[in-house]
């Protein structure tokens, strides 16, 4: 089993909507977490940091969920320019995620 | 703050010979510098962790003696593919840790695309 599973999507989702995607992970000493978005052929640049339950910034909220190890980004009123890859990644071990894609549609 | 510098960012060489990419932070000091390398659509795949000062340590499964790992300074790293094939063609990127943040945050550069022919 990989140490840190994505839903690869893509998730496509209309302007202005909200979406959800998760990130587990199976290394429960990883300390810290991270989402990065990815645009195609680009370096990952990162979003949100979480490192106890949740963080929020703007249309951008991250939730940690140690009990259940994983943790989710979660994207309101959804842009067009929103539209990438999610990498979730945990401190710890390095392991990324293979990206979650979305595509925000108008 | 917090740039990093990748160069070059786009290589293309023959099969044989070896690729020196550098890694350089430019306004702070980074503690740890990593190198990761990623094929199409899939994740991220770190290959080593670097410390200024002291050897690179590899991840399972990376060569090193193929990938030469050098961190002379706190603001520069370098990655050498060493007798380059086919088969190492990929997207390098490396990214570095600050100094003075203790969030473990990594900075990344823009990456390096090295296709060998």
């Amino acid at each position: 089993r990989k140490e840190v599973e994505q839903d690869p999507g893509p998730f496509n989702v209309p302007e202005g909507a909200t979406v959800a995607f998760n990130c587990t992970y199976s290394n429960s000493a990883s300390q810290s977490f991270f989402w990065y978005r990815q645009d195609c052929r680009k370096e990952p640049k990162l979003l949100m940091s979480v490192y106890s339950s949740g963080n929020e910034d703007g249309r951008f909220t991250a939730q940690l969920n140690r009990a259940s190890q994983y943790i989710s980004l979660l994207i309101r009123d959804s842009k067009l320019s929103d539209s990438a890859t999610y990498l979730c990644v945990g401190w710890g071990k390095l392991q990324f995620g293979a990206g979650t894609q979305v595509v925000v549609t108008p | 703050g917090a740039v990093v510098s990748q160069h070059p960012s786009w290589v293309i060489c023959k099969s044989g010979t070896s690729v020196k990419i550098e890694c350089r932070s430019l306004d702070f000091q980074a503690t740890t510098m990593f190198w990761y390398r990623q094929f199409p659509k899939q994740s991220l795949m770190l290959m080593a962790t670097s410390n200024e000062g002291s050897k690179a340590t590899y991840e399972q499964g990376v060569e090193k003696d193929k990938f030469l790992i050098n961190h002379a300074s706190l603001t520069l790293s370098t990655l050498t593919v060493t007798s380059a094939h086919p088969e190492d063609s990929s997207f390098y990127i490396c990214s570095a840790s600050r100094l003075a943040e203790a969030k473990n945050i990594q900075y990344f550069g823009a990456g390096t695309r090295l296709s060998v022919l």
